[in-house]
C-alpha cells in the first residue's frame, strides 16, 4: 500500500526558506496514476491546502500563498518537494503531504503522510 | 474562493447516541454535467493525518463503518454518526474540490457526553 513520508528541518529562522521533501513508496509517481498535494495545519487549527502537482508538472496552489510558493515532482527519486520562502510564525503548522485520489485536481485527497511539524522561531 | 462553513464548532454526545455535522458552501458543489456534489468528509484523531471517510457528498471510503453517512448537495451537507462509538471522537472537516482552490471547513470537534 502506497505510503507518504515528509522529511525537512523541524525548524526555520524567519524570513529563510522553508523546504520539505516527500517520499513515495509502494508506488511510482512515475505511474501518472495521481497528483500530489501539500496541506498544512497550524496548532489547534484546521486545514489549509497549499498546492497540487502532477508527474508532468501541472501545478495549482493556493494564491495566498502563490509569490513564496514553489512545488516541485521528482519522478526519479519517487519524491515531491515544497519550498516557502520568506517565512514568519504565520508559517509554523504540521506540513502533510498526500495524494489525491486520481490524476485530477478535481477527486479528494485519500492517502496522507503522518505529517511534520514546522516551527518558525529565531 | 469558496467558502466553507461548519456547523457546530463542537459537540458532545452519549455513547449509541446520533451525531450531526453540517457543512454549508458558499457556492454549489454541483456539477450539473455529471449531476455529483465535489465534498469531501474527512476524520482527523488526535495526532494522526486526515482520513477520508466520503467523497462526492454520499460515497463512503473502503473500510469506513456503515454507521457513517454522508448527504446533501448543492450548499448544504450532512455527516451524520448514527451510533456514535468511543474511536470516532475526532474533528470532523469538510472539503469542496468542485475549484482548484481547494477549501475546508473549519472542522467540528465531537466528544463523548
Amino acid at each position: 500500500q502506497m505510503q507518504l513520508q515528509e522529511s525537512g528541518p523541524g525548524l526555520v529562522k524567519p524570513s529563510e526558506t522553508l523546504s520539505l521533501t516527500c517520499s513515495v513508496s509502494g508506488g511510482s509517481i512515475n505511474s501518472d496514476r495521481y497528483y500530489w498535494a501539500w496541506i498544512r495545519q497550524p496548532p489547534g487549527q484546521g486545514l489549509e491546502w497549499i498546492g497540487t502537482i502532477s508527474k508532468s508538472g501541472t501545478y495549482f496552489h493556493n494564491p495566498s500563498l502563490k509569490s513564496r510558493l514553489t512545488i516541485s515532482v521528482h519522478p526519479s527519486k519517487n519524491q515531491f518537494s515544497l519550498n516557502l520562502t520568506s517565512v514568519t510564525a504565520a508559517d509554523t503548522a504540521v506540513y502533510y503531504c498526500a495524494r489525491h485520489q486520481s490524476p485530477t485536481i478535481a477527486v479528494p485527497i485519500d492517502r496522507w503522510g503522518r505529517g511534520t511539524l514546522v516551527t518558525v522561531s529565531s | 474562493d469558496i467558502v466553507m462553513t461548519q456547523s457546530p464548532d463542537s459537540l458532545a454526545v452519549s455513547l449509541g447516541e446520533r451525531a450531526t455535522i453540517n457543512c454549508k458552501s458558499s457556492q454549489s458543489l454541483l456539477y450539473t454535467s455529471n449531476n455529483k456534489n465535489y465534498l469531501a468528509w474527512y476524520q482527523q484523531r488526535p495526532g494522526q493525518p486526515p482520513k477520508l471517510l466520503f467523497y462526492w457528498a454520499s460515497t463512503r471510503e473502503s473500510g469506513v463503518p456503515d454507521r457513517f453517512s454522508g448527504s446533501g448537495a448543492g450548499t448544504h451537507f450532512t455527516l451524520t454518526i448514527s451510533s456514535l462509538q468511543a474511536e470516532d471522537v475526532a474533528i470532523y472537516y469538510c472539503q469542496q474540490y468542485y475549484s482548484t482552490l481547494l477549501t475546508f471547513g473549519g472542522g467540528t470537534k465531537v466528544e463523548i457526553k
